[in-house]
């Protein structure tokens, strides 16, 4: 199978900093990455997507940047919320799979 | 609120049990996908439904099956369960089933326990 594989399991932000967390993908051959925000209890939802044809993309409060030279994704959220502590993975699609990291743990510390 | 129900919340079955899972997707959703996701190995994608047919297919156990109903709901069956079939199952469902277009909307998911 293919490795998708986060740099930190826990990061820890003071509210109203920004949070960066980060993503590793092993197959060169991916074409579309999705980062996905899990609350306790709840299933992932969505937060932003880009192509492998694109090196930034920006949503409300939140980027995400693609380095293909080195397979590596980042999510960039802005002015951290206490309503951003969640775990959140990326995932990446190739060939009619989606493969997804393990997930880093955001607290926000009021 | 995603609009993707599964039913049931919570499933407590002992090993070699057979179980069915449900799904009921977004109004106006034509796929379905299925999830698993337990500790030691996070999310996988386990299979896609589209319209009633099968679309794609992930990292799902031969004793794993599922099928997508005339009015798009979908079914996991889950047999000979085991110890470490234990997981969180999640339901997505997306307009047109496309993996790399598509949003995908997760359900609250069911919580396997097999004792």
């Amino acid at each position: 199978g293919e490795s998708v594989g986060l740099h930190l399991p826990t990061l820890s932000v003071q509210e109203g900093d920004n949070s960066i967390i980060n993503c590793a993908y092993s197959n060169s051959a991916s074409d579309y990455f999705i980062w996905y925000k899990q609350e306790s209890g709840k299933g992932p939802q969505f937060i932003i997507d880009i192509r492998s044809n694109m090196d930034k993309r920006q949503g409300q409060r939140v980027t995400v940047l693609l380095n293909k030279t080195v397979k590596h994704l980042s999510l960039q959220i802005a002015a951290t919320q206490p309503g951003d502590s969640a775990v959140y993975f990326c995932a990446e699609h190739e060939e009619w799979q989606f493969y997804f990291g393990t997930g880093t743990s955001l607290t926000v510390i009021p | 609120d995603s609009g993707v129900t599964q039913t049931p919340k919570h499933l407590i079955t002992a090993t070699g049990q057979r179980v069915t899972l449900r799904c009921s997707p977004r109004s106006g959703d034509l796929s379905v996908y299925w999830y698993q996701q337990s500790l030691d190995q996070g999310l996988q994608f386990l299979i896609q439904y589209y319209n009633g047919e099968e679309r794609a297919k992930g990292n799902i156990l031969e004793r794993f099956s599922a099928q997508q109903f005339p009015d798009l709901h979908s079914e996991l069956n889950l047999s000979s369960l085991e110890l470490g079939d234990s997981a969180l199952y999640f339901c997505a469902s997306s307009p047109w089933g496309q993996m790399d277009t598509d949003t995908q909307y997760f359900g609250p998911g069911t919580r396997l326990t097999v004792l």
